[in-house]
């Protein structure tokens, strides 16, 4: 079985200074894993992804994400934040032998203040 | 390219009720699939098919089923609605080829009542 975790409810950064939302995941096999933000009343917003290659992984929006494979975890990041990053994020995994079953940590909603 | 398209964007149902929602996922994506969210249990994998054949099914009762047509639409419909069927329902499409990333249409909420 799967499993990913997003161990904070909230973050909450002011804007310019770094962001970091942690995710730690389980898997059996090679892990595939991906973020996505959602604003307010809408569907998930691809973000970016992990398949293979370099540890890090740049995406949309200037945010990146950090594959750590002893500490099974990938944390997003972004250098300097902007008061529109605030959203809901959802780290999620997808083991690359079942099928594109999504499983996704619980969400981290980013605060960003002026 | 037109995104995924979600019919209708907002339901309200009355308890013992039955609903149906659609999806047209992107064009050339023949892999579709539904989740829902809740805010006390998240987002929860529902089911995929890819072909018009179910490949994956979650942990949720026989009241949800699925199918999917020749041109890759899919509709899931709930029977017999319970009030914790209340949730915003997502549809996402993909190729199914390996690392592909899922797209979300903006969802479907559902108020049982």
């Amino acid at each position: 079985a799967q499993s990913v975790a997003q161990p904070e409810d909230q973050v909450n950064v002011a804007e310019g200074n770094p962001l970091t939302v942690k995710c730690t995941y389980s898997v059996s096999g090679n892990p595939y894993l991906f973020w996505y933000v959602q604003y307010p009343n809408r569907g998930l917003q691809f973000l970016l992804k992990y398949i293979t290659g370099d540890n890090l992984v740049k995406g949309s929006y200037g945010f990146e994400a950090e594959f750590n494979k002893s500490q099974t975890s990938f944390h997003l990041k972004k250098p300097s934040a902007l008061v529109s990053d605030s959203a809901l994020y959802f780290c999620a995994v997808r083991d690359n032998n079942a099928g594109n079953m999504l499983t996704f940590g619980g969400g981290t909603r980013l605060m960003v203040k002026p | 390219k037109a995104g995924v398209t979600q019919t209708p964007r907002y339901l309200i149902k009355t308890r013992g009720q039955q609903v149906t929602l659609s999806c047209s996922p992107i064009s050339g994506h023949r892999s579709v699939s539904w989740y829902q969210q809740t805010p006390g249990q998240g987002l929860q994998f529902l089911f995929e098919y890819f072909s018009e054949t179910q490949r994956n099914k979650g942990n949720f009762p026989g009241r949800f089923s699925g199918r999917q047509f020749s041109n890759s639409r899919s509709e899931m419909n709930v029977s017999t609605l319970e009030l914790g069927d209340s949730a915003l329902y997502l549809c996402a499409s993909s190729s199914r080829q390996k690392g592909t990333e899922a797209f979300f249409g903006q969802g479907t909420r559902l108020t049982v009542v």
